[in-house]
Parts: C-alpha cells; structure tokens; sequence
C-alpha cells in the first residue's frame, strides 16, 4: 500500500528555521514526482512545487520561489519543505502528495499525506 | 504560467439536484485536467482524472467532461455526504496551478 505520513503539527516563531517530513512507503520512491502543496486558513489549495528524487529534478511555483526548499532522501524515501526564516504568512496546512503515474510526464496528485500544521506566531 | 479559473465560487443545491461546477483554463490544456474533493477538515481525495475518467471507487453520479480551455464537473443527484469544496488543477506543465475552489452546500 502506498503510503505517505508527514511529520507532526509546528509552532514556530517569526525568524527560525523549519523542515517537515513526508516519509513514503509502498513504492519506489526515485520513480515518482512528489510535491508539496499548501492551504492558509480558510483558503484554497496552492501548489508549491514538486521533486524527482531519482535525479533531484525539482520545480518551483515562481510566487515561492526562493522562500521555500524542497528536498529528498532516497536512503530514507523521505521528502521535506523547509523554510530558513519563516513569517507570520506561512501559517497554513501543508501536505504532500505523490504523481500517480510513474517517469517524469506530469500525473494529477494521488495519494495525499494527512498533511502538516505549521503555525508561527510571536 | 496557466491560470485555473473556477465558478461559482459556492453553490448552494438541493438534495437530489443537478449540479455543475464549470473550471477555465488560460491556455489550452487537452484534457490534462483532474477534480479532488475535501470535505472540511480533511484531507483533498481524487475524483476524476484526464478530464473525464472517474477514479476508483468515486460514486457514479460524478461525472466529468470537457476538452481545451473548459471543462465540468457533474454531480447527477446531490447527496448530504457531498458537501465539500472542489477543486480542478491543471496538470500539463510546471506550475500545476489549482483553481480557486467551489464550496457545495445543501439548501
């Protein structure tokens, strides 16, 4: 069974430093795109971008470019977003989801992780 | 980049009716186009993908359609269990943008 199970709920202050998890199982996870997408309170999905972890082929969305790092691990087939100084605005939900189709042609996102609360507040 | 344009923003339908939410591409996409659906406080959930190809296990009366710049989103007969924002994205190339979303409620 495809699995993806992201890392737990954040509250983090203005200024520091954050990476959440996305560890996948049931598959091989250097033959799929996966990616991260977020939604604010109350507000529709966002895509972030997503990674190919067999060659570490990663696409931006060009509003988030150069906010956010997107990364993998093939010995651990984990995925991560971090951010290196985070503001008030990144507050929000994030998940990550996997292509469902295999290569590097472009899938619509199936399976969905349970997705991560990042909460930062002075 | 494409721009995903979705309308209306909310509907609110009763039960047993016909609903249609429609969802504009910026640029011709083919059919490059799939559907999710969260409920509140959940997680988004596949409905439909490449336009018009319902996904495994999605209910019969959701339906897709649409070719280009246009598509839609069918729901035959509205049940209680289908209140939910839905959402189109794009999925022809980098960003693969979301539309804004559609809020279904019950009359």
């Amino acid at each position: 069974e495809v699995q993806l199970v992201q890392s737990g709920a954040e509250v983090k202050k203005p200024g520091e430093s954050l990476k959440i998890s996305c560890k996948a199982s049931g598959y091989t996870f250097t033959s799929y795109w996966i990616g991260w997408v977020r939604q604010m309170p109350g507000k529709g999905l966002e895509w972030m971008g997503i990674i190919y972890p067999g060659d570490s082929d990663t696409r931006y969305s060009p509003s988030l470019q150069g906010q956010v790092t997107i990364s993998a691990d093939k010995s651990t087939t984990t995925a991560y977003l971090q951010w290196s100084s985070l503001k008030a605005s990144d507050t929000a939900m994030y998940y990550c989801a996997r292509h469902s189709g295999s290569g590097k042609y472009a899938h619509w996102f199936d399976p969905w992780g349970q997705g991560t609360l990042v909460t930062v507040s002075s | 980049d494409i721009q995903m344009t979705q309308s209306p923003s909310s509907l609110s339908a009763s039960v047993g009716d016909r609903v249609t939410i429609t969802c504009r591409a910026s640029q011709g996409i083919s059919n490059y186009l799939a559907w999710y659906q969260q409920k509140p406080g959940k997680v988004p959930k596949l409905l439909i993908y490449a336009a018009s190809t319902l996904q495994s296990g999605v209910p019969s009366r959701f339906s897709g359609s649409g070719s280009g710049t246009d598509f839609t989103l069918t729901i035959s007969s509205l049940q209680p269990e289908d209140v939910a924002t839905y959402y189109c994205q794009e999925y022809i190339s980098a960003p693969l943008t979301f539309g804004g979303g559609t809020k279904v409620e019950i009359k």
